[in-house]
């Protein structure tokens, strides 16, 4: 079954709004990454928290993981017209990564 | 510059036809990957090489059939093309170890007629 689901699939804000998107995820993990693909292209490598963090700043992006709830928030400050992508979370088991349906954010100006 | 880079970025051919992809990476990781999209955006592993070898090998249908050279370098070699392969498919490579990040190709848009 698929590991990670991203809440809400579609999210439309102005710009200089924040975006808070979600991750949830089945079994246990190494770590979670969250990556972002603009249209026609692929996946690029945002932030990674490992098992043991509980939050992380990269910019204008935090990420948090609660491994009890087995859950990840990815918040976007600030946003901006160019922040508009899909971004998905991916979760590390024991081999793979396994990735999630991603949330669509749209940045309006 | 390009980090990880994909031939064709767009494939168009018919139903039962032979194709290949072909990945290859400047990065000097030694871990390489094939994703598959489909529509709804979906992305599934099919398939992940180490140093050369076989790792992952997700159920995938056996005319798909990865290749790899070298480590710098992983091909998928898909047979008899169905309707059902039309997608995008991805490269992928990172170093090895669990708390690497993986570099994405820019996919190829396969799609049959």
């Amino acid at each position: 079954s698929q590991q990670g689901e991203e809440d809400p699939q579609a999210l439309s804000i102005q710009e200089g709004e924040n975006a808070t998107m979600n991750c949830s995820y089945k079994t246990s993990i190494n770590n979670l990454q969250w990556y972002r693909q603009n249209s026609g292209r692929g996946l690029v490598h945002l932030i990674l928290i490992r098992s043991n963090e509980r939050e992380k700043h990269s910019g204008r992006l935090r990420v948090t993981l609660d491994t009890s709830k087995k859950s990840s928030s990815l918040l976007i400050t600030a946003s901006r017209a160019a922040d508009t992508a899909s971004y998905f979370c991916a979760t590390r088991g024991t081999y793979k990564y396994i990735f999630g349906t991603g949330t669509r954010l749209k940045v309006l100006a | 510059d390009t980090a990880v880079s994909q031939t064709p970025k767009y494939l168009v051919t018919q139903m039962g036809n032979d194709k290949s992809i072909k990945c290859e990476q400047n990065l000097g990781h030694d871990t390489m990957y094939w994703y598959k999209q489909d529509s709804k955006k979906f992305l599934k592993i099919m398939f992940s090489y180490n140093n050369k070898e076989l790792i992952i090998n997700e159920t995938v249908p056996n005319r798909f059939s990865p290749k790899s050279p070298d480590k710098a370098h992983l091909n998928l070699h898909i047979n008899s093309l169905e309707l059902g392969d039309s997608a995008v498919y991805f490269c992928a490579s990172s170093q090895e170890g669990s708390n690497q990040p993986q570099h994405f190709g820019d996919g190829t848009r396969l799609s049959i007629l």
